[in-house]
């Protein structure tokens, strides 16, 4: 079990409706990554935040977008959201100065969009 | 783009024997880091083993160890003396040096441990 932690653990909205997804990183850790996984499938990257800053984005439109607090805990908010965006949430941490692979994941958050 | 593939989409192998998970990517990066991360029922993915590009030792944590083919971009994870709990889904993962977080992972294969 590590200490990252994710929520809600479950969410259902509906389409069109905007979601904000919660992580809060594991203590000392400046590097807050998202991921999505959709059913069947592996996770797939949206975006990392070093030091409050958006500083790399996979193939995600804008209405996905990100914040990360002082305290390194950060959120996902998707606007306008979509039939297809029903997925598990992923949020992973890691220190930067670390070895790379130091990275931990939450349980994740499972959206439902109806 | 990195590409990453798991061609076994499930696998199964009886208590205490051995398996092999197969996972190939590509890649025009000559520095990189491999993954293979274990993600069970209860959805948290955690690192299995890890492997650095440059490394040409394979490595080996207790009963996991890994089969490193660079010419070949071929990655695959030996599990041995399976247990009930190694029961999950197994996803391979590319991580680019100097990359950060972002990780590229395969479809996954999922593993039944039988008794």
């Amino acid at each position: 079990e590590t200490g990252v932690t994710q929520s809600p653990t479950h969410l259902i909205k509906t389409r069109g409706q905007q979601v904000t997804l919660r992580c809060s990183s594991q203590s000392g850790h400046n590097t807050v990554s998202w991921y999505q996984q959709a059913l069947g499938q592996g996770p797939q990257f949206i975006f990392q935040y070093y030091r409050e800053e958006e500083n790399g984005r996979g193939n995600f439109p804008p209405r996905f977008s990100g914040l990360q607090f002082p305290n390194y805990s950060s959120e996902l908010n998707v606007n306008a959201l979509e039939l297809d965006d029903s997925a598990l949430y992923l949020c992973a941490s890691r220190d930067a100065r670390g070895a790379v692979n130091e990275q931990f994941f939450g349980p994740g958050t499972r959206l439902t969009v109806l | 783009a990195q590409t990453v593939t798991q061609s076994q989409p499930e696998m199964s192998v009886q208590e205490a024997e051995t398996v092999t998970l197969s996972c190939t990517y590509d890649t025009s990066e000559n520095n990189y880091y491999l993954f293979w991360y274990k993600q069970p029922p209860s959805r948290q993915m955690i690192l299995v083993i890890r492997q650095e590009a440059y490394k040409q030792q394979n490595a080996t944590e207790n009963r996991f160890s890994v089969n490193f083919q660079k010419a070949a971009k071929s990655f695959s994870l030996k599990i041995s003396d399976s247990q009930l709990g190694d029961t999950a889904m197994y996803f391979c993962a590319f991580m680019e040096n100097n990359a950060g977080n972002m990780l590229t992972f395969g479809g996954g294969t999922r593993l039944m441990v039988k008794p």
